[in-house]
């Protein structure tokens, strides 16, 4: 069964205090790996699609990277605007079903 | 534009009752989601239709029977509401075989007292 643990649980950030979260899957077949920011009330947003270990994506602050058996989400000189739980979730070859994490609450400190 | 709407946002309800969620996607996909996000925030899928098909069953009680009359409309139906199934329930859309991330709903919180 697909497996997934997001660390930390919640992180809390001086305004400007880059750091990163952690992804750990583990799923027979990976065929993508998704990022998605979610705010209070709100449903996850999408941000990044990595396919395959050693692939980067970026958006504005934030820097997805992929290993075999990771995913990190880099944030680069945080804002208080890019405060919300980032969720990961990889889905595998032979369904269309996303298995997520139980996300990083990401707090920015002004 | 909204891309993917759910409705109502809140439902607030008794023990018992049965109730309805509607969730409309505008984005022209074919493949429809459930997804369930307990208190802990961990989000779990219930269902997936694919152009009106179901193609994803979770263990999920029978209570809970999801209807998609066209590929642009997927609706939750759940009888005999129980205390546990409190949550936020999400919608969401994607285009099968494009590998395309999921489109999510604003959620629908449901509480059962």
């Amino acid at each position: 069964e697909d497996q997934v643990t997001q660390s930390p649980e919640a992180l809390r950030l001086q305004e400007g205090e880059s750091s990163s979260l952690n992804c750990s899957y583990t799923v027979s077949g990976l065929r993508g790996l998704f990022w998605y920011r979610q705010d209070p009330g709100k449903g996850p947003e999408f941000l990044f699609t990595l396919y395959s270990a050693g692939e980067e994506k970026e958006k504005e602050r934030l820097k997805a990277t992929l290993t075999k058996k990771e995913s990190f989400l880099h944030i680069t000189a945080p804002k208080p605007e890019d405060s919300a739980t980032y969720l990961c979730a990889p889905s595998n070859f032979g369904n269309e079903k996303l298995t997520f994490g139980t996300g990083t609450r990401l707090t920015i400190i002004p | 534009d909204t891309a993917v709407s759910q409705t109502p946002k809140y439902l607030v309800t008794q023990m018992g009752n049965d109730k309805s969620i509607k969730c409309e996607q505008n984005l022209g996909h074919d493949t429809m989601y459930w997804y369930k996000q307990d208190s802990k925030k961990f989000l779990k899928i219930m269902f997936s239709y694919n152009n009106k098909e179901l193609i994803i069953n979770e263990t999920v009680p029978n209570r809970f029977s999801p209807k998609s009359p066209d590929k642009a409309h997927l609706n939750l139906h759940i009888n005999s509401l129980e205390l546990g199934d409190s949550a936020v329930y999400f919608c969401a859309s994607s285009q099968s075989g494009t590998q395309s991330p999921l489109h999510f709903g604003n959620g629908t919180r449901l509480t059962v007292t």
